[in-house]
């Protein structure tokens, strides 16, 4: 079945430095992927929309130069944190729609998440 | 804006008994999807089941169930037969047509042997 992948999956970095998070679809294309963070032992808050070919968009409240998103193929999206803090420290999840073929249930599939430690 | 509630944070449940989740959602759509979603602690997301808000049939899947009231915007979860495995954290959510997923705060399901 259609799977996708983030990566790293966990990474730690230093206050002020950039991270940047990969999600890719791994047997079909994804015009649009979606970001997500989870706190610990909280839900998961939609964070933004990323769309191949053009802007990301935000939900109220996310930075959007905090959070930098771009979509750069059918395959890939990426999440960039940048100036890291402490209070960036999160799981993040991204999630991709499969196409809808004829007959068939669009599928959204989940990545394993990755998980940010800002010291 | 959509909201999805879930009113039991915790729950906890005989090995092979009934156990129901509750739900509830705000909306103003027509078109949309509801989900129950697991996530054990590889924090994985894991589809439970689902619901298309067209359709009046309750979904089923093996053990689990629904109850879809649409005018009460209500979508419980009912587990059968609870084993195990069952326990992991339960987030409700709502779909809009455009696939942003909006989750519940959750319910923590622990299942005793």
């Amino acid at each position: 079945g259609a799977v996708v992948s983030q990566h790293p999956s966990r990474v730690i970095c230093k206050s002020g430095t950039s991270v940047k998070i990969e999600c890719r679809s791994l047997d079909f294309q994804a015009t649009t992927m979606f970001w997500y963070r989870q706190f610990p032992k909280q839900s998961l808050m939609l964070m933004a929309t990323s769309n191949e070919g053009s802007k990301a968009t935000y939900e109220q409240g996310v930075e959007k130069d905090k959070f930098l998103i771009n979509h750069a193929s059918l395959t890939l999206s990426t999440l960039t944190v940048t100036s890291a803090h402490p209070e960036d420290s999160s799981f993040y999840i991204c999630s991709a729609p499969t196409p809808l073929l004829a007959g068939d249930q669009e599928t959204q599939y989940f990545g394993p998440g990755t998980r940010l430690l800002v010291l | 804006a959509q909201t999805v509630t879930q009113s039991q944070p915790e729950m906890s449940v005989q090995e092979a008994e009934t156990v129901t989740l509750s739900c509830t959602y705000d909306t103003s759509e027509s078109d949309y999807y509801l989900f129950w979603y697991k996530q054990p602690p590889s924090r994985q997301m894991i589809l439970v089941i689902r619901q298309e808000a067209y359709k009046q049939q309750n979904a089923t899947e093996n053990r689990f169930s629904v109850n879809f009231q649409k005018a009460a915007k209500s979508f419980s979860l009912k587990i059968s037969d609870s084993q195990l495995g069952d326990a992991a954290m339960y987030f409700c959510a709502y779909r809009r047509s455009s696939n942003q997923f909006y989750f519940g705060t959750g319910t923590s399901l622990t299942v005793i042997p």
